[in-house]
């Protein structure tokens, strides 16, 4: 079965800091992995994800992701935070099954970004 | 990208009383759609999977009479919260995989608040 855990229900970073948010899976076949954003009392926006190929992958507002297979792990980071990224995020995995196989979501993590 | 919709985006009802909630894809077409369930500050909860034509799959824990799906056409699933309590209150979410390039995207429409007085 998969699973999905975020180490830490809440970060906060300084504005212009380092984002890191942290995803570790557990898929019992190579997995699609996800990460979501989620604004108060708003739907989920995808920032990135991994399918195949490339294990480093970029997404919107200068999110990028690593899928390393050696560590189940898939952590979100962003070199400079800015204060619109403070929200929810969510890693999520699905299994490459079809292509309507339903999606795990993780715990979230909130992040709060410091002026 | 691809576009889901809700309605309605609050409801509130008071207990007993059933509510139905909307979820459509706006420009595809979506044979299967999925809702969840999302209490505050919580993640989402998968409760059940769309089929178009066909029953819906439950996850484990969540009752089916209590959450009437019903998947009529390519574009739109309901769900039907039946005699509605305080407990049921939560944002719902559905959402619909393109099912392009093989990357199993999903789109989410931008949930429904439901409050059970």
């Amino acid at each position: 079965a998969q699973s999905v855990t975020q180490l830490g229900s809440h970060v906060s970073v300084s504005e212009g800091a380092l984002v890191l948010l942290r995803c570790n899976y557990s898929s019992s076949v190579p997995p699609y992995l996800f990460w979501y954003v989620q604004y108060p009392n708003q739907g989920l926006q995808l920032l990135l994800k991994y399918t195949t190929g490339a294990t480093l992958v970029k997404g919107i507002n200068g999110f990028e992701a690593e899928f390393k297979k050696s560590e189940t792990s898939f952590h979100l980071t962003k070199p400079s935070a800015h204060m619109s990224d403070a929200a929810e995020y969510f890693c999520a995995v699905s299994e490459k099954k079809t292509s309507y196989d339903k999606v795990i979501f993780g715990p979230g993590t909130s992040l709060s970004v410091i002026p | 990208g691809a576009v889901v919709s809700q309605h309605p985006s609050r409801v509130i009802c008071k207990s007993g009383t059933s509510v139905k909630i909307e979820c459509r894809s706006l420009d595809f077409q979506a044979t299967t759609m999925f809702w969840y369930r999302q209490f505050p500050k919580k993640s989402l909860m998968l409760m059940a999977t769309s089929n178009e034509g066909s029953k819906a799959t439950y996850e484990q824990g969540v009752e089916k009479d209590k959450f009437l799906i019903n998947h009529a056409s390519l574009t739109l699933s309901t769900l039907t919260v039946t005699s509605a309590h305080p407990e049921d209150s939560s944002f719902y979410i559905c959402s619909a995989p393109t099912g392009t390039s093989g990357s199993n995207e999903q789109f989410f429409g931008p949930g429904t608040r439901l409050t059970v007085l």
